[in-house]
């Protein structure tokens, strides 16, 4: 597989659950990152990785945990989420931080909290 | 704080040039940035300027910058049904390449 992927494509979760999104980059990038897309708001960067170190937190509630084994992999862990979680979310990545490097995308997955 | 706007929706007729607007507000930004999505896909990256260029032009896309007014445009000469897709504007904010999105502009192209 090339660029980014993330898997599961599609879910749908009670609020009371536990679930992980996973993205996968074969790019050999250093930095990682999460975005939230919601029908209502812009898109809103909530983690960045660099070198397996968060770097950023945008203000996400506890709620998500994001994880980052080593720099091809980026977790997002999700438990007792609410209905207004549900958004698509989008991982990134880039070969380093800093604005001269193009943040390449994954599909996303469509998450639905019922 | 940061803040990037865009009209939400625009219709051009295939052949015609589509012109995209964004404002931002961040006037520290290093680079500002067009990206395109298209439905049950993620971003794709079309075109980026440097903050000191006025203008930037790659084949049918040409990004114009007028830093005074805080303002992008995206040129699309000869649109195609191809194009159709939700087009976002997104600035560099900070050292850790920190993107500021718009809320995407839809554009429509009908025959």
């Amino acid at each position: 597989e090339t660029g980014v992927t993330q898997t599961p494509r599609h879910l749908v979760m009670g609020m009371t659950n536990k679930k992980s999104l996973k993205c996968e980059q074969h790019l050999g990038h250093n930095a990682m990152y999460w975005y939230k897309q919601s029908a209502k708001k812009p898109l809103e960067l909530m983690f960045v990785y660099s070198l397996e170190e968060r770097v950023e937190n945008n203000s996400v509630p506890s709620r998500f945990s994001p994880e980052c084994p080593n720099s091809s992999h980026l977790f997002l862990h999700l438990h007792t989420l609410q209905p207004e979680d549900s958004a698509l979310y989008l991982c990134a990545s880039s070969q380093d931080m800093g604005g001269d490097y193009e943040q390449y995308f994954g599909p996303g997955t469509r998450l639905t909290v019922t | 704080g940061e803040d990037v706007e865009q009209s939400l929706f625009l219709s051009v007729r295939e052949g015609d040039s589509s012109v995209i607007n964004c404002t931002y507000t961040d006037s520290s930004s290093t680079y500002l940035y067009w990206y395109k999505q298209e439905p049950g896909a993620g971003l794709q990256l079309l075109t980026y300027i440097f903050s000191n260029m006025d203008m930037k032009q790659d084949q049918r896309l040409t990004v114009l910058l007028n830093k005074k007014d805080k303002h992008l445009s995206l040129r699309i000469a000869d649109t195609q049904t191809g194009d159709s897709a939700i087009y976002f504007c997104a600035e560099s904010f900070g050292g850790y390449n920190k993107l500021i999105f718009g809320a995407g502009t839809r554009l429509a192209v009908h025959p």
